[in-house]
């Protein structure tokens, strides 16, 4: 079992459909992250949640919404997306200057 | 603001010869540093991090990094590559320790290793 899970591991939606992605952590962190992979581009922070509170928002569209129950859970609601939003979500959480661990991810396709 | 640039977007070796891949970053104040590994469809796996000390910092599977503070530089080596070795390596800073300081990444160097 790895310390960061990812669900689901592949998706594949619909403009107009309502998707959720969701992330737990078993590392006892206080810090998790939701990060974007596209092809030939860095990994691009999205959100940043430190003990449950959201502490950045890396100007991401609307359409993306986080949310973070407790320390453990992270979620990434997703609506009306577009082609272009099509790419690898990493999910990470981090302690401290440890460094962050990150999920197994969600291979997201819209269609 | 911090930044992180991988000079060499591929980098093709023989198995059994040795490798560097080159990092460099920029910041206006003290830096953690950190290197990862990331397998065809898999997350993202630390390799090694620099937070303080020693400036040779030893990783897992025979990688090692050396931090040059003076020349801003965080290159990444092996002396001896495997064919399981070919995989995307990022290089990444952070400017905080406390929980929530995001890291920032580099685009990623692609290393593929044939026999």
């Amino acid at each position: 079992e790895t310390g960061v899970t990812q669900t689901p591991r592949h998706l594949v939606m619909g403009m107009t459909n309502k998707k959720s992605l969701k992330c737990e952590q078993h590392l006892g962190h206080n810090a998790m992250y939701w990060y974007k992979q596209s092809a030939k581009k860095p990994l691009e922070l999205m959100f940043v949640y430190n003990f449950k509170e959201q502490t950045e928002n890396n100007s991401v569209p609307s359409r993306f919404s986080p949310e973070c129950p407790n320390s453990s859970h992270l979620f990434l609601h997703l609506h009306t997306l577009q082609p272009e939003d099509s790419a690898l979500y990493l999910c990470a959480s981090s302690q401290g200057a440890s460094g962050a661990f990150f999920g197994q991810g969600t291979r997201l396709t819209v269609v | 603001a911090q930044s992180v640039t991988q000079l060499d977007s591929q980098v093709p070796v023989f198995e059994e010869a040795p490798v560097e891949l080159r990092c460099n970053y920029s910041s206006s104040v003290s830096v953690y540093l950190f290197w990862y590994v990331q397998y065809p469809n898999q997350g993202l796996q630390l390799l090694l991090k620099y937070l303080s000390g020693s400036t040779l910092v030893k990783g897992i599977n025979g990688f090692e990094a050396e931090f040059n503070k003076s020349q801003t530089s965080f290159h990444l080596r092996k002396p001896s590559v495997h064919i399981s070795d070919t995989a995307e390596y990022f290089c990444a800073v952070s400017e905080g320790r406390q929980a929530g300081t995001a890291l920032i990444f580099g685009k990623g160097t692609t290393l593929s290793v044939s026999s």
